[in-house]
């Protein structure tokens, strides 16, 4: 089956330690993306990449870091330096580029707790 | 950055009901789309609309990119309780950076 694997579902950190969220994709698409969601809010976008090897900052990048070494992974690192780190994070991926074709299609999320 | 104004922000209906949302904005989109979330869960796509004043049907679900291309709405006949959650609108914008933007979602509950 064709789709986005997000791990782990759950995680839990304690203050100042870093932590990397596992996003996989199996539907050839060269886009992807990581958003954040808090409670009663819509989707803000933090990284997003459009090729391997290569990404952009979204709206609130700060705080987090990202790779894209292959065009099926594209983890997300929420580092120390992320202030208010708890929060449900979704990953998406997508066809690249040409405007029009840009239906995003989301995985599971991953809930992060900071202890 | 720019904004995406989605209404209502909740709904109590009863089973059967039909419901109409809408999501407007002062920029102008070339993509809209419209998802459903369920709770702890990523959102799904439901419609994907393209052109102005394109009306898009995915069963008992029926969406309108708006003539301006600064509005779409979403409604759904005859509610049945599967279609709790919360609804989302996302617009591609145009002008700037080339991202999808959300509307802070719709809340659908459903009284049986």
């Amino acid at each position: 089956d064709g789709g986005i694997t997000q791990s782990p579902k759950y995680l839990f950190r304690k203050e100042g330690q870093n932590v990397t969220l596992s996003c996989e994709q199996n539907l050839n698409h060269d886009a992807m993306y990581w958003y954040r969601q808090d409670p009663g809010q819509g989707l803000r976008l933090i990284y997003y990449s459009q090729i391997v090897n290569d990404f952009q900052k979204g709206d609130i990048a700060e705080g987090y870091s990202v790779s894209r070494e292959k065009k099926e992974s594209f983890p997300l690192t929420v580092t120390s330096a992320q202030k208010n780190p708890t929060a449900f994070y979704l990953c998406a991926s997508s066809y690249a580029g040409t405007v029009g074709a840009n239906e995003q299609f989301f995985g599971p999320g991953t809930r992060l707790t900071v202890l | 950055g720019q904004q995406l104004n989605q209404s209502p922000q909740s709904m109590f209906i009863q089973e059967g009901e039909d419901v109409s949302m809408n999501c407007t904005s002062s920029s102008i989109f070339n993509t809209w789309l419209w998802y459903k979330q369920d709770p702890g869960e990523g959102p799904v796509l439901l419609i994907a609309l393209y052109k102005a004043g394109e009306l898009t049907s995915n069963g008992r679900l029926t969406a309108q990119f708006g003539i301006t291309r600064k509005d779409s709405f979403l409604n759904i006949s005859a509610s049945i309780p599967s279609d709790v959650g919360i609804y989302f609108c996302a617009g591609w914008i145009i002008q700037g950076a080339q991202k999808l933007v959300f509307g802070q979602g719709t809340r659908l509950t459903i009284n049986p």
